[in-house]
């Protein structure tokens, strides 16, 4: 089944406890990005890759970090999260065949304390 | 002026009514139009891409008006399974893979 995963689903931790989120597609889609969503404010893109190696900034990168090592795999890391970093996260993945459409991940809820 | 407005709603419509949701952008040369459906939290499923001539997709029609900048949706003969937040997307032509969402516009339909 195509699809996207992201691990963990839920997440409970406290501030400066580094973290991974992972995200990995198996539909060899080039495209991959990561959003917040917070109440009121909608989904705001955290990074995206256009492919392996290629990374670049969406409109809040601060306090993130991602890599792309392989072409199915994208993790968000957190290397000292905050209390303002607690949202819905999402992984996406897109084709690179013009339309831009977009397949979600399940969301990772993150609580930072 | 924030790059994708919505109107957040809620719209509630009774079963079997016409809804129309728009959607302004302020960069003039986006490229990219789409509308996504997520329920409850859930990950956004995409609905329909938005074409310059507009386009139908059974009881939902997309149009794209680049004078006024702005997207828009009609749902006809609305079904309680409508209901969900729409999201409008754009890709704002500025290089990479650049994207904005709006914040959403709630709908319940109601028996």
């Amino acid at each position: 089944e195509a699809q996207v995963t992201q691990n963990p689903r839920y997440l409970i931790t406290v501030t400066g406890k580094k973290l991974t989120v992972t995200c990995s597609q198996n539909m060899n889609h080039e495209y991959m990005s990561w959003y917040r969503q917070d109440p009121g404010l909608g989904l705001r893109q955290i990074y995206y890759s256009m492919n392996v190696e290629v990374t670049d900034k969406g409109d809040v990168p601060e306090g993130y970090k991602v890599s792309r090592k392989e072409k199915r795999n994208f993790p968000l890391i957190l290397e000292s999260p905050s209390p303002n970093q607690t949202s819905l996260y999402f992984c996406a993945s897109t084709p690179q065949d013009g339309t831009l459409k977009q397949f979600f991940g399940p969301g990772t809820r993150l609580t930072v304390l | 002026r924030k790059e994708v407005e919505q109107d957040p709603g809620p719209f509630n419509v009774p079963e079997g009514a016409t809804v129309a949701f728009n959607c302004t952008y302020s960069n003039s040369a986006s490229q990219s139009f789409f509308w996504y459906r997520q329920d409850c939290r859930k990950e956004p499923k995409l609905l329909m891409s938005v074409y310059s001539s507009g386009n139908e997709d059974g009881r939902f029609t997309a149009q794209l008006n680049r004078a006024s900048q702005y997207i828009s949706l009609l749902i006809r003969d609305s079904k309680l399974s409508d209901s969900a937040t729409y999201l409008c997307v754009v890709n704002p032509n500025t290089g990479g893979f650049k994207t904005i969402f709006g914040a959403g516009t709630r709908l319940f339909v109601k028996a």
